[in-house]
C-alpha cells in the first residue's frame, strides 16, 4: 500500500520560470487536495479535487497558478511566472470519499521549491 | 483570520511524561478535528482524529479531548518517547473538504 509520493521532491528555479509539480495520490483515493506550507506556519489549502473535477480554489491561488487532475488519478500544480514569494513547500493530499473517515487526509512528502 | 491557534510555538518534555499540545479555534462550524506530526523534510503524517459531537477519542498513547464551550482542544502523549519530537500541528474542517491548520507547535522529548 503506497502512500501519496510527490515529484519533484526538491526544485530550485529562477525568478520569472515556470515550474510544474506532480502528485500521485495513495491509488483508491478519489480525493486530491494542494497545499502550500512556509517557514514557521502551518500548511494553507490552495485547491481540491474530486476524481477529474477541481471542485474549490483558494483564493491564495492566483491566476499564475493551475491546476489539474485530467484521469482523476494523478494532478499536476503549474505555477508560471514564479516569484520569489511562491518559494514554500507545496504539499499534495489525498482522502477516500466513501471511506469510514472521509476527513483524514493523507499528506505527500512535499516539494520544496526555492525561487532565486 | 487565523482560524485555529496553537500559542505555543515549542514544549519540552521529560521522556516518559506526558506531553499535551493545545489548540484553540473560533469557528463554531468546525465538523471533525485532526491532529498531525511532522519530521523535517517530510509531509504531515496523520495521528488522530475526533468529530465535533465527541469529547474524547483515544488511540494508544494519544488522547484527544475536544472542549466545545471553551472552543480547545489537546493531544495527550503518555508516556512520552524520543520518537515523538516533532512539529505538532493541529487541524479543522469546516464543513467543506479543505483542513485549516495551526502554526504548529514543536515538541521535544528530552531523555
Amino acid at each position: 500500500d503506497t502512500g501519496v509520493s510527490q515529484d519533484p521532491r526538491h526544485k530550485i528555479t529562477k525568478r520569472g520560470q515556470n515550474v510544474t509539480f506532480r502528485c500521485d495520490p495513495i491509488s483508491e483515493h478519489n480525493r486530491l487536495y494542494w497545499y502550500r506550507q512556509t517557514l514557521g506556519q502551518g500548511p494553507e489549502f490552495l485547491t481540491y479535487f474530486q476524481n477529474e473535477a477541481q471542485l474549490e480554489k483558494s483564493r491564495l491561488l492566483s491566476d499564475r497558478f493551475s491546476a489539474e487532475r485530467p484521469k482523476g488519478s494523478f494532478s499536476t500544480l503549474e505555477i508560471q511566472r514564479t516569484e520569489q514569494g511562491d518559494s514554500a513547500m507545496y504539499l499534495c493530499a489525498s482522502s477516500l470519499e466513501s471511506g469510514t473517515r472521509p476527513y483524514e487526509q493523507y499528506f505527500g512528502p512535499g516539494t520544496r521549491l526555492t525561487v532565486t | 483570520d487565523q482560524q485555529v491557534k496553537q500559542n505555543s510555538p515549542s514544549l519540552s518534555v521529560q521522556e516518559g511524561r506526558i506531553s499535551i499540545l493545545n489548540c484553540d479555534y473560533t469557528n463554531s462550524m468546525f465538523d471533525y478535528f485532526l491532529w498531525y506530526k511532522k519530521y523535517p523534510a517530510e509531509g504531515p503524517t496523520f495521528l488522530i482524529s475526533i468529530s465535533s459531537i465527541k469529547d474524547k477519542n483515544e488511540d494508544g498513547r494519544f488522547t484527544v479531548f475536544l472542549n466545545k464551550s471553551a472552543k480547545h482542544l489537546s493531544l495527550h502523549i503518555v508516556p512520552s518517547q524520543p520518537g515523538d519530537s516533532a512539529v505538532y500541528f493541529c487541524a479543522a474542517r469546516p464543513g467543506a473538504q479543505k483542513l485549516v491548520f495551526g502554526q504548529g507547535t514543536r515538541l521535544t522529548i528530552n531523555p
